[in-house]
């Protein structure tokens, strides 16, 4: 079974700095994919970025980049230029194969930042 | 497109209540999900679906019932409510095919049994 895990219960940062979120995961499949999500204080899920075992660069969206290291097993969110905005919940998840094509994300426990104007 | 709905946004159950969280998608995905997230944690999988009248256990289904007769709706229904089942409820759902894969998830129900 996939297993993810985040080893920052809470971090703080000073607006503009830039932001590492660390994740590592375990896993035996050859084939997998990676997710970041943010959950502000309203409490919904907002899918930030999307990186697959085979991609061959790592994945960037705006100012989120993953800095994906497969021997490692790591796959760390970095937030460029933090804005007092960003403050939230994240978390880092791999999808797992359930029948017919669906797939189940399973989660990290999370990690809390705060952005300090 | 209102993406992912759930309703209601928050309840108060009493012990042994029986109560159904609604979950309606108007993007024609197959595959929908319910998810529950305990305080300080990060989400875990209840029930799933592959289509119309076809679900799934998940890790964490004691407790819950689902059925999917449409497309667009997969309501949870909870049969005796326990302070266990006290948590943030989330229903999301994804489509066959898709760059990512990633799951759109609905605003959450905030349930409190006591």
């Amino acid at each position: 079974a996939q297993k993810i895990t985040q080893t920052q219960p809470g971090m703080f940062v000073q607006e503009k700095e830039a932001v590492t979120l660390d994740c590592t995961y375990d896993t035996s499949d050859p084939s997998y994919g990676l997710f970041w999500y943010k959950q502000p204080s309203s409490g919904e899920m907002i899918f930030l970025i999307y990186q697959g075992s085979y991609d061959q660069q790592n994945a960037t969206e705006g100012r989120y980049s993953l800095n994906f290291q497969k021997a490692r097993k790591s796959a760390n969110l970095v937030i460029s230029a933090s804005q007092l905005g960003d403050s939230a919940m994240y978390f880092c998840a791999m999808r797992e194969a359930l029948i017919q094509g669906a797939q189940k994300l399973v989660f990290g426990q999370g990690t809390r930042l705060t952005i300090n104007p | 497109n209102a993406g992912v709905t759930q309703t209601p946004k928050f309840r108060i159950l009493k012990i042994g209540q029986s109560m159904t969280l609604q979950c309606t998608q108007d993007m024609n995905h197959n595959y929908m999900y319910w998810y529950r997230q305990d305080p300080g944690m990060g989400l875990k999988l209840i029930y799933y679906s592959v289509g119309a009248g076809i679900t799934d256990k998940g890790e964490v289904p004691n407790g819950y019932n689902v059925s999917r007769s449409t497309t667009e709706d997969f309501p949870l229904r909870l049969e005796l409510a326990a302070p266990s089942q006290t948590s943030v409820y989330f229903c999301a759902s994804n489509p066959a095919l898709a760059l990512y894969n990633e799951q759109f998830f609905g605003p959450g129900t905030r349930l409190t049994v006591l």
